[in-house]
């Protein structure tokens, strides 16, 4: 069984700049959750997809976007990018109708 | 709004010690809890979980207890080892029915040998 894949492992980007991050969930799950970690913060959840759908968003700007695809891979879409948006990005998966979430090992993210 | 607390944010025991992590939060109806295990560089690894119809969990050296009544939950290890050094994170589910996490602020863990 495969876990949660994610990618690239770390970016660089630059003020202004838009940004696509990447996240395979595990074999068997369909719902995708992404969340920002700050540098020595608890996760926040930015939104969730089950089934391509957006299943809820937290409290993150309309610049952040997302896609799930039929094979329930999903994408974070950041535009306009900011200096505080720099942080880990992660992706969770879970099996539909199930509340436990697996995470991926994060995408690192820089704003210079 | 929605807000989990967590408490202590360092916490250093000697090996073989007990450690306690206590969290709380605010959503009455949250019904889910997991805690998640975090080491340098690496996403979150779940570690235990419990819902909101039992008041004790445990897995080997690792033990959670839920009050529901108040909405505290906390996290025992059990002969703490070096290799159980992270960062500890509680969650908890955001209203019931939901599938999407509060987490607290994380415990920063040293077991020192």
């Amino acid at each position: 069984e495969t876990g949660v894949t994610q990618s690239p492992t770390h970016l660089i980007k630059t003020r202004g700049q838009q940004v696509t991050l990447r996240c395979s969930s595990q074999s068997g799950h369909n719902t995708v959750s992404w969340y920002q970690q700050a540098l020595g913060q608890g996760p926040q959840f930015i939104f969730q997809y089950y089934r391509e759908e957006e299943n809820g968003r937290g409290n993150f700007p309309p610049r952040f976007s997302g896609l799930q695809f039929p094979n329930y891979s999903s994408e974070l879409n950041v535009n306009a990018l900011e200096l505080d948006d720099s942080a880990l990005y992660l992706c969770a998966s879970s099996a539909g109708g199930t509340d436990t979430q697996y995470f991926g090992p994060g995408t690192r993210l820089t704003v210079l | 709004g929605e807000n989990v607390e967590q408490h202590p944010s360092t916490l250093s025991v000697q090996e073989g010690d007990s450690a306690v992590i206590k969290c709380t939060y605010s959503d009455s109806a949250s019904n889910y809890f997991p805690w998640y295990k975090q080491e340098l560089g690496k996403g979150p690894q779940l570690i235990i979980d419990i819902r909101s119809n039992v008041g004790e969990k445990k897995d080997q050296r690792i033990a959670v207890t839920l009050n529901k009544t108040a909405k505290h939950f906390s996290l025992h290890i059990t002969e703490t080892q070096p290799e159980d050094s992270a960062v500890y994170f509680c969650a908890a589910s955001m209203g019931s029915g939901t599938y999407k996490y509060i987490f607290g602020t994380g415990t920063r863990l040293k077991v020192l040998a």
